[in-house]
């Protein structure tokens, strides 16, 4: 089944403690991409990445580190977490630029 | 992309009952949309997309409508049945990899 699977789907955690949330895709897609989801804010873009070792900013990469190392995997990084990144966390694949990106389930972080 | 609210708005409909779902997008250089349906607890799923050059496309049961001259854009939803109800989301991208996502309108049907 074509998915893009993401894991832990919950974790609490503790101020400074680093954490990484695994995302791989079995799609074959160049495009990956983290978004978080906060009420009322909508879905906003943390990092995206178009190909193997190839990553870049989007709105609010700010605390967050990502990798590219392998086309299925693009792992997400919080070096030093803080409570302002409590949130929902989805990472996402595209086969390339306008095409719709197809989500995981979903990664509820909270950080205390 | 969208301006962003407090406030999620929500339509409700009687089950059998045609929806519709507006949504209104900012950037004029925008010109590929999805509209995406979010059920509680899952990640965002892919309904329908159009390009910017046309105007209407139909899916099964969805018909997405686009109107450049006013930035809008509408979801149809035929026949609404109970699974309709989730959180809907407009997604716009002006060929970038980043998708600008609405707010998202709660669509609950009612039985």
């Amino acid at each position: 089944e074509a998915q893009v699977t993401q894991n832990p789907r919950y974790l609490i955690t503790v101020t400074g403690k680093k954490l990484t949330v695994t995302c791989s895709q079995n799609m074959n897609h160049e495009y990956m991409s983290w978004y978080r989801q906060d009420p009322g804010l909508g879905l906003r873009q943390i990092y995206y990445s178009m190909n193997v070792e190839v990553t870049d900013k989007g709105d609010v990469p700010e605390g967050y580190k990502v990798s590219r190392k392998e086309k299925r995997n693009f792992p997400l990084i919080l070096e030093s977490p803080s409570p302002n990144q409590t949130s929902l966390y989805f990472c996402a694949s595209s086969p390339g630029i306008n095409y719709g990106y197809t989500f995981g389930s979903g990664t509820r972080l909270t950080v205390v | 992309g969208e301006n962003v609210g407090l406030h999620l708005p929500t339509l409700s409909v009687q089950e059998g009952d045609n929806s519709i779902i507006n949504c209104a997008y900012s950037n004029s250089a925008s010109d590929y949309f999805i509209w995406y349906k979010q059920e509680s607890g899952k990640g965002p799923q892919f309904i329908i997309d159009i390009r910017s050059n046309m105007d209407k496309r139909q899916g099964q049961r969805v018909t997405v409508l686009l109107n450049k001259t006013v930035k809008h854009l509408s979801l149809q939803i035929a026949a609404t049945q109970p699974g309709d109800s989730a959180v809907y989301f407009c997604a716009e991208t002006a060929g970038a990899n980043n998708l600008f996502f609405g707010t998202g309108t709660r669509l609950t049907v009612i039985p």
